[in-house]
């Protein structure tokens, strides 16, 4: 199985910092690569899919970027409904699998 | 808007068998371009994913876990569903139904809103 290793597992910023999570793959995953977001008691949300593509009615705010075995996921003016926890996940193989999540709080 | 909707037991005792079904709406489960997948999360981890299903009954599954699941599809119904046997306690979890809209870059953009299953006596 491929191991998704994300970075940090939790991080504590202002309102209208900018944030970087990165995550990181045991092997090359091209550009097989998604963002979601997971606030509590609810669902996942696809934010960015293949890498760097923004998922429709994602705010532009969130961006994502990287290649083969290193991915970032940055926000670049973080907001309060920002609060949240994020996955990577890779489609490059089956079985899919997910980082352990980075939880983001507001200061 | 495509929607789905978990449906199923929420308690469920060892060694049982947890049948869990999800109703999609808003959309059809025979789309060519859409897989329709399971994927859990024990209480305050992470995600895991569990299989895949086609509308023509295909399935792929996930090949760390042991061969306790089964995806079945309805596409009369719209629906899908997975039986989980043998449970443990370990196997408590939300359990999420999912469209794998995607077949190539393998992304999972629209979600049920889960369903917490506890195994317990």
């Amino acid at each position: 199985d491929i191991q998704m290793t994300q970075s940090p597992s939790s991080l504590s910023a202002s309102i209208g910092d900018r944030v970087t999570i990165t995550c990181r793959a045991s092997q090359s995953l091209s550009n097989y690569l998604n963002w979601y977001q997971q606030k509590p008691g609810r669902a996942p949300n696809l934010l960015i899919f293949a890498a760097s593509s923004l998922q429709r009615g994602v705010p532009s705010r969130f961006s994502g970027s990287g290649s083969g075995t290193d991915f970032t996921l940055t926000i670049s003016s973080l907001q309060p409904e920002d609060s949240a926890t994020y996955f990577c996940q890779q489609g490059y193989s089956i079985p899919y699998t997910f980082g352990q999540g980075t939880k983001l709080e507001i200061k | 808007q495509l929607q789905l909707q978990e449906s199923g037991p929420g308690l469920v005792k060892p060694s049982e068998t947890l049948s869990l079904t999800c109703t999609v709406s808003g959309g059809s489960i025979s789309s060519s371009i859409s897989y329709w997948d399971w994927i859990r999360q024990p209480p305050g981890k992470g995600l895991e994913w569990i299989g895949s299903i086609y509308y023509t009954g295909s399935t792929y599954y996930n090949p760390s876990l042991k061969s306790r699941f089964t995806i079945s599809v309805d596409a009369s119904k719209n629906q899908f569903s997975l039986q989980l046997s043998s449970v443990t306690a370990t196997d408590t979890a939300v359990f999420y139904c999912v469209r794998h809209g995607d077949t190539s870059h393998n992304w999972f953009d629209s979600w049920g809103q889960g369903t917490l299953v506890t195994v317990s006596s």
